[in-house]
């Protein structure tokens, strides 16, 4: 099994809600990663979990907030965001080489 | 910091015709290197990677990459485009070591026209 799983594929919500992204993989990969992608720009990291411990933040806005319960998942929790954060959100795990990328969640924020 | 150019921002070729996009890293130190395609509206695929040995890596769909380690280039490569090759090109490296983070370049659009 070589597939990370994000859920929801897509989501809509309203700048006062409050919802999350979840990630999952079965790899038994100790480095997790959310990243960001605007239309037609490359990822841009987010955080990176290492042993489900957060290893870096890219001074990201407190209104996206990471947790990773396990080795094999990580949520993104959001709450508060602005219309401009409407992105693809990725995850992506890794075992000290390549990563594999899930299919992410396309965020809209209305 | 690590950081990756890409020589161009959109390409546009003929079927039939030859592809080479150019990437350039910065970093200091060894690092894995890689390429992934994006369709459009899809997610990131692998498209080939190199970590070490033979600098001419071959991946998926015809696609093969050198890597020239005096020029910190990689450069992406194919012999002959279809018109289903038109999609968004990631030039990427990473670090050795664990919890390293992958650093993306800008990014080359592919149009191929029929």
């Amino acid at each position: 099994d070589t597939e990370v799983t994000q859920t929801p594929k897509h989501l809509v919500m309203g700048m006062t809600n409050k919802k999350s992204l979840k990630c999952e993989q079965h790899m038994g990969h100790r480095a997790m990663y959310w990243y960001k992608q605007k239309a037609k720009k490359p990822p841009e990291l987010m955080f990176v979990y290492s042993y489900e411990k957060l290893s870096i933040n890219e001074s990201v806005p407190s209104r996206f907030s990471p947790e990773c319960p396990n080795s094999s998942l990580l949520n993104l929790h959001l709450h508060a965001l602005q219309p401009e954060d409407s992105a693809l959100y990725l995850c992506a795990s890794s075992q000290n080489r390549e990563a594999f990328f899930g299919q992410g969640t396309r965020l809209t924020v209305v | 910091a690590q950081s990756v150019s890409q020589h161009n921002h959109h390409v546009i070729l003929s079927e039939a015709a030859s592809l080479e996009l150019g990437c350039n890293y910065s970093y200091g130190g060894t690092v894995n290197l890689f390429w992934y395609v994006q369709y459009p509206g899809q997610h990131l695929q692998l498209l080939l990677k190199y970590f070490s040995g033979d600098p001419l890596v071959k991946g998926i769909k015809g696609f093969e990459a050198e890597f020239i380690k005096s020029k910190f280039s990689f450069n992406l490569r194919k012999p002959s485009v279809q018109w289903s090759d038109t999609a968004e090109y990631f030039c990427a490296v990473r670090g050795i070591g664990y919890g390293q983070n992958f650093v993306f370049g800008p990014g080359t659009r592919l149009s191929v026209l029929p």
